[in-house]
């Protein structure tokens, strides 16, 4: 089947405006996962939805970033007024989270520039 | 605090050379260790997933092995094709938390 998808593939914006990166997970997984991979770093856990509970916003660096799941399904992480530190890949994972362990599947990233 | 180091930060290889990779971990309440591969410009791939310490998975030229406080990925001949980041990440706490990842060891292997 389809696996977890991302757009834009790559977005390009200058210093002080938003900007939306969408997630679109594998159907059926209830767990999503927003990460950031920033240039000769590890990944850098952002933000967890699971289901209908409250997201685990523990990840996120300001209140510059936000997160929001429609449906239980997409996903879309906002990040406002961008400052050249947020240059990075922004990925995406899914799990199904009926599984005591949770594998989780990555989608192709966004890689977001902030001139 | 919960930490996931990789080494070595790069390797590289002659076709048919093999060689291990290893990921040391400091969590409390490890669920699990997974290892992942990641190629230029693309989303981390999904190797194996290791329960407990003594535990062995393999696919093609790879064996990831766990123990109580580290894994190590062995590569057996290695094929140009095995060229790639591999990431090594651990789930600690309750399921499906996220997972802690080391920064990876990029492996380039030259016919």
């Amino acid at each position: 089947g389809a696996g977890v998808s991302q757009s834009p593939s790559n977005k390009v914006t200058e210093k002080g405006k938003d900007v939306e990166l969408r997630c679109d997970p594998i159907s059926g997984h209830t767990a999503l996962y927003w990460y950031r991979q920033s240039l000769g770093q590890g990944l850098e856990f952002l933000i967890y939805f699971q289901g209908n509970s409250a997201p685990d916003k523990s990840g996120l660096p300001s209140d510059r970033f936000s997160a929001e799941r429609t449906g239980g399904s997409v996903s879309t992480l906002t990040i406002q007024r961008t400052q050249q530190e947020d240059s990075a890949v922004y990925l995406c994972a899914s799990s199904f989270s009926g599984r005591a362990l949770n594998e989780q599947f990555f989608g192709p990233g966004t890689r977001l520039t902030v001139l | 605090e919960d930490q996931v180091t990789q080494s070595p930060e790069a390797l590289r290889l002659q076709e048919g050379e093999s060689s291990s990779l290893n990921c040391s971990y400091t969590v409390s309440g490890l669920r699990g260790l997974f290892w992942y591969r990641q190629d230029p410009g693309k989303g981390p791939e999904f190797l194996f997933t290791l329960y407990s310490a003594g535990e062995e998975k393999e696919k093609e030229r790879l064996k990831a092995t766990l123990t109580k406080k580290e894994s190590f990925l062995h590569i057996t001949a290695p094929k140009p094709e095995d060229s790639a980041t591999y990431l090594c990440a651990v789930q600690a706490g309750q399921a499906g938390t996220a997972l802690i990842f080391g920064k990876g060891t990029t492996l380039s292997v030259s016919s």
